[in-house]
């Protein structure tokens, strides 16, 4: 495997299920991303990991649970989800968390909440 | 507040018609500019980092330009595996760090 790779691609929920996303990067980078891209929107930052620590919250709901046990690997933890929450969720990884520098993103998960 | 605007939503090009693609930023603390391709079903491609003004790349039919204001993408003699939605996104600073924002994209289509 190489670069950012995402499990699921493809998640439908109900309101009052549990899932997780997952994402998993293979290019040695210290800093992991999860944003959220809607239709007509600009792509919305989540949360930030930087050497497994969260450096960012953007004011995400608490239905939005993140996890980073390393470096490597992000998890995105879902419950009692809405269906505007509805969207491709994104995970990207780079060298740092300074966001100065190119982030390097996976193919996604399209989440639809019903 | 910062804005971050891509113009136009959406271009149609035939294959050879060069072209530019506009993200221009109403923004304080520019800290440089990236420049990414988005295909359907895909997450964003990296393609340049732009940081300083009069700064230039270049990529194959790509050359990103980049000024205070704005920056542009040129896509010359583009062909239809060019057909792409491509995003802007300003780094800003915040002091130690810096942070994206990013545009609502230029969706375009190449046709023979």
């Amino acid at each position: 495997e190489t670069g950012v790779t995402q499990t699921p691609r493809h998640l439908v929920m109900g309101m009052t299920n549990k899932k997780s996303l997952k994402c998993e990067q293979h290019l040695g980078h210290n800093a992991m991303y999860w944003y959220k891209q809607s239709a007509k929107k600009p792509l919305e930052l989540m949360f930030v990991y930087n050497f497994k620590e969260q450096t960012e919250n953007n004011s995400v709901p608490s239905r939005f649970s993140p996890e980073c046990p390393n470096s490597s690997h992000l998890f995105l933890h879902l419950h009692t989800l809405q269906p505007e929450d509805s969207a491709l969720y994104l995970c990207a990884s780079s060298q740092d968390g300074t966001g100065a520098i190119e982030q390097y993103f996976g193919p996604g998960t399209r989440l639809t909440v019903t | 507040e910062d804005q971050v605007t891509q113009s136009p939503e959406a271009l149609r090009l035939q294959e050879g018609e060069s072209s530019s693609l506009n993200c221009s930023y109403t923004v304080s603390g520019l800290r440089g500019l990236f420049w990414y391709r988005q295909d359907p079903g895909k997450g964003p491609e990296f393609l340049f980092t732009l940081y300083s003004a009069g700064e230039e790349k270049e990529k194959e039919r790509l050359k990103a330009t980049l000024t205070k204001k704005e920056s542009f993408l040129h896509i010359t003699a583009p062909k239809p595996e060019d057909s792409a939605t491509y995003l802007c996104a300003v780094i800003l600073s915040t002091g130690t760090a810096s942070k994206l924002t990013f545009g609502t994209g230029t969706r375009l289509q190449v046709t023979l």
